[in-house]
């Protein structure tokens, strides 16, 4: 059974770093690309970006290029999306997903990122 | 970019009734659309893709048609289940992907 499992909810200051992670599991990590998806709160999905684990080729939504790095760690089957220094404004809930063919088939369970003084 | 608009943004519908959701591209994307459903507090899930398949496990009462700019998604007799919000997504050509706002799907 496939599986992306996402690091609990964080809540950061304005200003901090944070890394979240996406786990996959039951299938062949590398030869997926793996993506994220961002939902503001009470908003729609919003695709941010996605990477290609085999050979880190990473395509970015304009517009989230230069705010956030997506990774991944293939001997742990996993990947990353990280800010330097977070805002208010990326208070959202984060999903991991599988994009296959063009569209999402599997999503995580979703990371809350709390940003607030 | 592709700008993706689904009519209309609140639907109301009785159970066992017929429901249809549209979702209109700002420019053709062939049969390259996905429709997931999303409950509250939950993560979307694929319904549809590539216009009309339905996703492992979807019942056969959702379906997708359309091509080109027009697209629906139809919920032929809706069960207390059903009721969520629902975005279309275009995957034309590869990135950037564009999602639809979402239509909520009420209980009348």
């Amino acid at each position: 059974e496939v599986q992306l499992v996402q690091s609990g909810a964080e809540v950061k200051k304005p200003g901090e770093s944070l890394k979240i992670s996406c786990k996959g599991s039951g299938y062949s990590f590398t030869t997926y690309w793996i993506g994220w998806v961002r939902q503001m709160p009470g908003k729609g999905l919003e695709w941010m970006g996605i990477i290609y684990p085999r050979d880190s080729d990473t395509r970015y939504n304009p517009s989230f290029q230069g705010q956030v790095t997506i990774s991944v760690d293939n001997s742990i089957s996993t990947a990353y999306l990280q800010w330097s220094s977070l805002k208010a404004s990326d208070t959202a809930i984060y999903y991991c997903v599988s994009w296959v063919y063009g569209y999402f088939d599997y999503w995580g369970q979703g990371n809350l990122v709390t940003v607030s003084s | 970019e592709i700008v993706m608009t689904q009519s209309p943004a609140t639907l109301s519908v009785s159970p066992g009734e017929r429901a249809t959701l549209s979702c209109r591209a700002s420019q053709s994307v062939s049969t390259n659309l996905a429709w997931y459903q999303q409950k509250p507090g939950q993560a979307p899930r694929l319904l549809i893709y590539a216009a009309s398949t339905r996703a492992t496990g979807i019942p056969a009462r959702f379906s997708g048609s359309g091509s080109g700019t027009e697209f629906t998604l139809t919920i032929s007799s809706l069960q207390s289940e059903d009721f969520a919000v629902y975005y279309c997504q275009q995957y034309n050509k590869g990135p950037p992907i564009t999602f639809g706002q979402g239509t909520r799907l009420d209980i009348k």
